[in-house]
């Protein structure tokens, strides 16, 4: 089955610089790469997700990267701001198969 | 969005008990849901995946005659946690799929619930 590692686990950053969080995938099969934001004791909320036939996509602060050929996809902050402060998880899936989520990462944006 | 309802949002009962969390699909139909578990400062550990009008496909290591899954409608998964014991108490959440068109291709999104904190004494 999928195996998805993230990277790192706990992050600190000053407000307004950029955060960087990594995963790795191991099914060449997974096409659909989501990342997730949760604030703590709520549910998790989509905030970008990135399909296998696109190497980035940008949604205002947020970016997306993915290199198929070495199964890594990177979840890009700028302007980081307090209230990005929360746990990201990135996940993958084949489609209509299940998806299988990454350890998290706590971001800590210090104003 | 597509928004999706759990409830109860947090239950306590006593061990021995059997405790039903459902989990709902407001404004689109789904015909796949996944029930996830959540220790505190873990990340989502996938039970089953509920399939409307059949069995649920469990995880492994996940008894599924102790977390019942039924998925009678396409808006409607519940998850019951039978002969609840303290080791049971976690935040459960789930999740459905919406599978619609977008820009030509298949998004394959998936929309949580607020989460069920059980705890049991």
């Amino acid at each position: 089955g999928e195996n998805v590692e993230q990277h790192p686990s706990t992050l600190s950053v000053q407000e307004g610089d950029s955060a960087v969080i990594k995963c790795t995938y191991s099914d060449s099969a997974s096409n659909y790469f989501p990342w997730y934001k949760q604030e703590l004791g709520k549910r998790p909320q989509l905030i970008i997700d990135i399909r296998s036939n696109v190497g980035e996509k940008k949604d205002q602060r947020i970016a997306v990267t993915l290199n198929k050929t070495a199964k890594h996809f990177s979840l890009h902050i700028t302007e980081t701001q307090p209230e990005d402060s929360a746990v990201y998880f990135c996940a993958a899936t084949g489609g209509y198969q299940k998806v299988t989520f990454g350890t998290g990462t706590k971001l800590q944006v210090i104003p | 969005g597509a928004v999706v309802s759990q409830h109860p949002s947090w239950v306590i009962c006593k061990s021995g008990t059997s405790v039903k969390i459902e989990c709902r699909s407001l404004d689109f139909q789904a015909t796949t849901m996944f029930w996830y578990r959540q220790f505190p400062k873990q990340s989502l550990m996938l039970m089953a995946t509920s399939n409307e009008g059949s069995k649920a496909t469990y995880e492994q290591g996940v008894e599924k005659d102790k977390f019942l899954i039924n998925h009678a409608s396409l808006t409607l998964s519940t998850l019951t946690v039978t002969s609840a014991h303290p080791e049971d108490s976690s935040f459960y959440i789930c999740s459905a799929r919406d599978s619609g068109l977008a820009g030509g291709g298949l998004t394959d999104t998936q929309y949580f619930g607020p989460g069920t904190r059980l705890t049991v004494l």
